[in-house]
């Protein structure tokens, strides 16, 4: 079954902590991206990657940080760095550009 | 950069009506503009998409058309039912954008029996 993982689905962090999130694809896509989404905010980009070992900045980059070691694999960490990290997270892949992006199910981060 | 605004931000029609979503974008080197469905805990699926070339595309009951001169592309959806209530995003992306798709910020489409 091809598609895109995320995990966990909910995860807790408490304050000052550091707290990565993972995101798989078996879809053998080159691009992967990650979104944050709040209330009334739509999906905004953090990171993203076109290639493995290459990775940029998208519009609210502050307070994260990704790694792409391997294709299919693309997580983020969100550092203490972040002030207001507790959010909806989407990550996503796509083939090529123009083309359909395929979500994961998201996890939920709440900061406690 | 670009930027995708998109209205109404909640939508409430009966069932069996027609439900309309707009969207305008800013750049005129996008030429990709798909349209997304979100159910509440879910991650975003594509129900339909549009490139630059053309200016409409229908399926079944869902319709996406583009006026690349007005830079503004709308959703149709007729003969609404009630698991047509989701939130709903337009998205575009340029060709040779790298940083992929600009997101609207969703519009909550609510289906009253």
């Amino acid at each position: 079954d091809g598609g895109i993982t995320q995990s966990p689905k909910y995860l807790f962090r408490k304050e000052g902590q550091n707290v990565t999130l993972s995101c798989e694809q078996n879809l053998n896509h080159d691009a992967m991206y990650w979104y944050r989404q709040d209330p009334g905010q739509g999906l905004r980009l953090i990171y993203y990657s076109q290639i493995v070992n290459d990775f940029q900045k998208g519009d609210i980059a502050e307070g994260y940080s990704v790694s792409r070691e391997k294709k299919e694999s693309f997580p983020l960490t969100v550092t203490s760095a972040q002030k207001n990290p507790t959010a909806f997270y989407l990550c996503a892949s796509k083939a090529r550009q123009n083309t359909e992006a395929f979500f994961g199910q998201g996890t939920r981060l709440t900061v406690v | 950069g670009e930027n995708v605004e998109q209205h109404p931000s909640t939508l409430s029609v009966q069932e069996g009506d027609s439900a309309v979503i707009k969207c305008t974008y800013s750049d005129s080197a996008s030429n990709y503009f798909p349209w997304y469905k979100q159910e509440l805990g879910k991650g975003p699926q594509l129900i339909i998409d549009i490139r630059s070339n053309v200016g409409e595309k229908k399926d079944q009951r869902i319709a996406v058309t583009l006026n690349k001169t007005a830079k503004h592309f709308s959703l149709h959806i007729t003969e609404t039912q009630p698991e047509d209530s989701a939130v709903y995003f337009c998205a575009a992306e340029k060709g040779g954008g790298a940083d992929g798709l600009t997101f609207g910020k969703g519009t909550h489409l609510i289906i009253q029996p």
